[in-house]
This record gives C-alpha cells, sequence and structure tokens, in this order.
C-alpha cells in the first residue's frame, strides 16, 4: 500500500456541487499539505496543517475547506464547486524537521473536473 | 516573501546529451532546502535530488546533479546522458522554515523536459 493515499483518483463534478478529497497516511508524519497543480503555475499551497489542532491557510484557501480527523487523515472540500478549480490535486506529507530530499512525501494525485 | 523562479516553460534535448534546467530563488533565510522533483505524464512526483543551505558540496544523484551557487541564489538541475525515460515535467521547489523547523514546499512553474532520440 502507498504511504499517502488520495481518493479518489479521479472525478468529474457538476458545478454548484459539494465535493471532498480524502488523504490518508501511513508515515506517522504530523504535517500534512493541500497543493494544487495548474500548467504554468506548478504547485500551489492550497492548506497545511502541523497537527490535528493547527490548520493553516496557503496561497490559495479561497472555496476550499479542511479537515483534519486524525493525524493520518487529512480532507480537502470544495463547497461549491467551479470549473476553475478543475485540477490535478496532491496531498503530501512531512516529518518534523523535513530535513533531507526525502522529507516530504506525495500521494499519487486527485485528477478533479468541474463541469 | 520566498519565491522559485523556473523560466523555461519548455526544453529539448538529444538523446545522450546533458541538459541543464533552471532554477533561481529568493529568500531572506539563511537556512533552506531545496528539492527538484520529476512529474512523468502519469502524474505522480517523484523526488529526485536535495541540497540544504550550508552543504558545502554539491549534491548528486546519479545522473542528476545540482549546480548550487548560493551567491547567485540558483539551482540548476543537470542530466547528464538524457534517456527519453527524461521527458518529463520537472520543478524546482524551496522548503520555507516555519517555527525554525522544515515547513511548506514552494514550487517553481516547472519545465517541460522532451528528449529526442
Amino acid at each position: 500500500d502507498a504511504d499517502v493515499t488520495q481518493t479518489p483518483r479521479n472525478r468529474i463534478t457538476k458545478t454548484g456541487k459539494r465535493i471532498m478529497l480524502e488523504c490518508s497516511q501511513t508515515k506517522g508524519h504530523d504535517r500534512m499539505y493541500w497543493y494544487r497543480q495548474d500548467p504554468g503555475l506548478g504547485l500551489r499551497l492550497i492548506y497545511y496543517s502541523f497537527d490535528v489542532k493547527d490548520i493553516n491557510k496557503g496561497e490559495i484557501s479561497d472555496g476550499y475547506s479542511v479537515s483534519r480527523q486524525a493525524q493520518a487523515k487529512f480532507s480537502l472540500s470544495l463547497e461549491s464547486a467551479i470549473p476553475n478549480q478543475t485540477a490535478l490535486y496532491f496531498c503530501a506529507t512531512s516529518d518534523l524537521d523535513a530535513t533531507g530530499g526525502y522529507g516530504y512525501t506525495f500521494g499519487s494525485g486527485t485528477r478533479l473536473t468541474v463541469v | 516573501a520566498q519565491k522559485i523562479t523556473q523560466t523555461q516553460p519548455g526544453m529539448f534535448v538529444q538523446e545522450k546529451e546533458a541538459v541543464t534546467l533552471d532554477c533561481t530563488y529568493d529568500t531572506s533565510d539563511p537556512s533552506y532546502g531545496l528539492f527538484w522533483y520529476k512529474q512523468p505524464s502519469s502524474g505522480e512526483m517523484i523526488f529526485l535530488i536535495y541540497q540544504g543551505s550550508y552543504d558545502q558540496q554539491n549534491a548528486t544523484e546519479g545522473r542528476y546533479s545540482l549546480n548550487f551557487q548560493k551567491a547567485r541564489k540558483s539551482a540548476n538541475l543537470v542530466i547528464s546522458a538524457s534517456q527519453l525515460g527524461d521527458s518529463a515535467m520537472y520543478f524546482c521547489a524551496m522548503r520555507e522554515v516555519v517555527y525554525n523547523q522544515g515547513g511548506k514546499l514552494i514550487f517553481g512553474q516547472g519545465t517541460e523536459l522532451s528528449v529526442k532520440p
């Protein structure tokens, strides 16, 4: 099983619908992140959480909300999806120090299309 | 604010040749980390190489090396002996220190590399 699992892998939804993307990890990392990837813009941070009680907005949090249900689970919600939220979404985790190259672990991504 | 810039949206290289992908960064923190990731068409993020701001020597990992020029704030990725499987999107990223510990990764826009046979 993957260290960081994202579900679903692909999703098509209609404008105005609420949708949740889920992320679970077996790394035992305290820190979790949600990123969004758009062509030509790289990955941009939506929300991050350094522990269960710590939730922080990233660069592009408008239109999104998150829930950290446990150390291992971090969910991203789109309350009312709109077409410009069509993107590839990544969940990532990191250990406390995130030192060295392997401090971060990425999920396989969720490809979301809003029609 | 910290920032990563990749100015090459797309690059072509002939198979077996070397290629350099550019990355410049901006930060006022003395402690930071620089990463390169590869993203093939399947979409996953694959870690390639890491350079810490205090590392004296340039990082190397197999065919990948990082040309770290601290004064110029550049962290270019060099791929030697390109292979067809190197065709992918490449991202440069910087770790932003938060609470004196490793924190968020900030990404550049990416460079799409195409290797020609």
